[in-house]
């Protein structure tokens, strides 16, 4: 089974509007973050929520945290085509990994 | 700000060589990582490595891996015998502090191709 997988597995959008990508996990976690991937390109934190948290705002991204489902959401609001990129959800549990999922890969037409 | 950087950004190599993929991670940070992402793949966690020392390794990271931190700037990533599956990108990734859980600082990757 897979820590983090994320739905959908693309996404795309019209400039403007808000992009949502869930992220789902098996175990319990410290913290989970989000971070995105431009095509061949490093990875880049995004943000990160804790398992005591529900929710955090970083500009227009909006994390959410739902342990009891095992569960959260990425929302990109008022989305440009600059934002056209892979995301990914990656979990930290109590060891020293983060896991990450297979990836949302959005995609934002001007 | 500082940065992860990588070298080489590409090699290629035949299968069986010996490769070395070089990080040098952010200077004050403590635990440093290498994942690797075949082509359109997940990102795959390889290695952690803590106190100069391995603090966690996947099914992936054989005895034809290892790792090295040679001189307190350096953190490499060795595979002994090259095989075909191992091509992909590899990212070293370093965090400071505060048990290793927080953000991970990646640099561009270095792509390996296995022919």
């Amino acid at each position: 089974s897979q820590q983090g997988e994320e739905d959908p597995q693309a996404l795309s959008i019209q400039e403007g509007e808000n992009a949502t990508m869930n992220c789902s996990y098996k175990t319990s976690i410290n913290n989970l973050q989000w971070y995105r991937q431009n095509s061949g390109r490093g990875l880049v934190h995004l943000i990160l929520i804790r398992s005591n948290e529900r929710e955090k705002h970083s500009g227009r991204l909006r994390v959410t945290l739902d342990t009891s489902k095992k569960s959260s959401s990425l929302l990109i609001t008022a989305s440009r085509a600059a934002d056209t990129a892979s995301y990914f959800c990656a979990t930290r549990g109590s060891n020293y990994k983060l896991t990450f999922g297979k990836g949302t890969l959005l995609t934002v037409n001007p | 700000e500082p940065e992860v950087t990588q070298t080489p950004s590409h090699q290629v190599t035949q299968m069986g060589q010996e490769v070395i993929l070089r990080c040098v991670p952010i200077s004050n940070h403590l635990y440093f990582y290498w994942y690797r992402q075949i082509l359109g793949q997940k990102v795959e966690f390889l290695v952690s490595f803590y106190n100069n020392e391995i603090s966690e390794k996947s099914e992936i990271f054989d005895d034809q891996f290892s790792v090295e931190r040679p001189d307190g700037s350096n953190f490499t990533l060795k595979i002994r015998s090259t095989k075909l599956e191992d091509s992909a990108m590899y990212f070293c990734a370093s965090t400071p502090g505060q048990g290793g859980a927080g953000e991970l600082f990646f640099g561009e990757g270095s792509r390996l191709t296995v022919l």
